[in-house]
Formats: structure tokens, C-alpha cells, sequence
């Protein structure tokens, strides 16, 4: 079964620290991964997504993830904390399947704090 | 281009009654998903909608119904409400419903009494 675990509710961090939110997936086949990012009262927004190709994928405000299929992980970093970073952050998987057609497979989500 | 809209933003029914929830996708995209976000359960799929026929389906009860228009605009429909129900409703859009970028709208908050 297709299933995300992101390691760690909530983090916590100070401003200007680096932040790492962590996302294993458990797949035999190849994965489609996704961070997105949900502020209070939002819908997700995309940071960034690995498909095929380079495995250290760039996104938006900073932020960038490494594939690592050995580990079966894509964890989310960002070298220096902003204040405008908190918010819940959502690791996603899917495949290239007909039975996963227009669905997502979500972890539970990471509340990550900065402090001033 | 404009994004994924919602309608209505905010929702209060009471037990037994029906809501219908809408969702404009992103101009020249054809799949529609929907997923239900709670704090209990996370977020979880609802189905899909693809050139108005439901390609997959998530595991709620027959309670849960949806359709697609031609236009690709998308309503789900809940029966019988449950203050179980209680919920974010959030609609996504991408071209083609593969494995590929879904577009979130801002999603309907439910509220079940």
C-alpha cells in the first residue's frame, strides 16, 4: 500500500536556523513527490515537486528537496529560517498508474514554528 | 490565469441535511479531485473527476457523491450530514489527472451541528 510518514508533528526552529522536515515514502514503484505548504485558512500551495531527472529539486521561497531512493526519503530544507515560513507543511505521493488517477497520497502533515 | 475557486468559502448545516459544495477549476484543466481534511484524519482523497466521468474514488460512504460538468466545473454533494462531516473540503485541478501537479483551491469549511 502506498503510504507517506513525515517524521515529527511539529518543529520548531529560530529564526535564520536551517529547517528540515522530514518525508519517507513506501512505494515498489517509482514515486511522483510533492511538498506543499498550507497557511491558516488556505489551500495548499506547491513548494516543489520531483518527477524524473535531477534529484535535488528547487522551489519556491527557498526551499528544496533531495530524492533519495535508497532511503526511500524526499526531505524538505531550507538553509535559513523566516518568520513567514510558519505555516503546515505536507509531504505527497503519487504514481504513474491508472488506479492512482487525480489522487495524492498525503502524510499527515508538519506545523513548523519559528521563533524570533 | 486564475486559480481554483470554491464556493462557498463557509458552510453551517445541521445533522441530516444535504450540502453541495462547488469547484471551478484552472482554465484548460480537465481533472477535478477532491479531498477531505480534517485534524483527526488528515487529508484524504475523495475522487476524481475527468471529462465528467468519476475515474477514482477514495473510501467514504455512497453518502459522498460527486459530478463534472462539461465545462469541467465540479460539485460534490454530501447526504445525510454527520457532525462527523465537519471538515475543509478542498478541490484540486491539474490537465489531465496524472501523475502530475494538482492546483489547490482555498477549500470549504464545513460545519456540521
Amino acid at each position: 500500500a502506498q503510504s507517506v510518514t513525515q517524521l515529527g508533528s511539529h518543529v520548531s526552529v529560530s529564526e535564520g536556523a536551517l529547517v528540515l522536515l522530514r518525508c519517507n515514502y513506501s512505494s515498489s514503484v517509482p514515486p511522483y513527490l510533492f511538498w506543499y505548504v498550507q497557511y491558516p485558512n488556505q489551500g495548499l500551495q506547491l513548494l516543489l515537486k520531483y518527477t524524473t531527472g535531477a534529484t535535488l529539486v528547487k522551489g519556491i521561497n527557498g526551499f528544496e528537496a533531495e530524492f533519495k531512493k535508497s532511503e526511500t526519503s524526499f526531505h524538505l530544507t531550507k538553509p535559513s529560517a523566516h518568520m513567514s515560513d510558519a505555516a503546515e507543511y505536507f509531504c505527497a505521493v503519487t504514481y504513474d498508474r491508472g488506479s492512482t488517477l487525480g489522487r495524492l497520497y498525503f502524510g499527515r502533515g508538519t506545523q513548523l514554528t519559528v521563533w524570533p | 490565469k486564475a486559480g481554483v475557486t470554491q464556493t462557498p468559502r463557509y458552510l453551517i448545516k445541521t445533522r441530516g441535511q444535504q450540502v453541495t459544495l462547488s469547484c471551478s477549476p484552472i482554465s484548460g484543466h480537465r481533472s477535478v479531485s477532491w479531498y477531505q481534511q480534517t485534524p483527526g484524519q488528515g487529508l484524504q482523497f475523495l475522487f476524481e473527476y475527468f471529462s465528467e466521468t468519476q475515474r477514482n474514488k477514495g473510501n467514504f460512504p455512497g453518502r459522498f457523491s460527486g459530478r463534472q460538468f462539461s465545462n469541467s466545473r465540479s460539485e460534490m454533494n454530501v447526504s445525510t450530514l454527520e457532525l462527523g462531516d465537519s471538515a475543509l473540503y478542498l478541490c484540486a485541478s491539474s490537465v489531465a489527472g496524472g501523475p502530475e501537479t494538482q492546483y489547490f483551491g482555498p477549500g470549504t469549511r464545513l460545519l456540521v451541528l
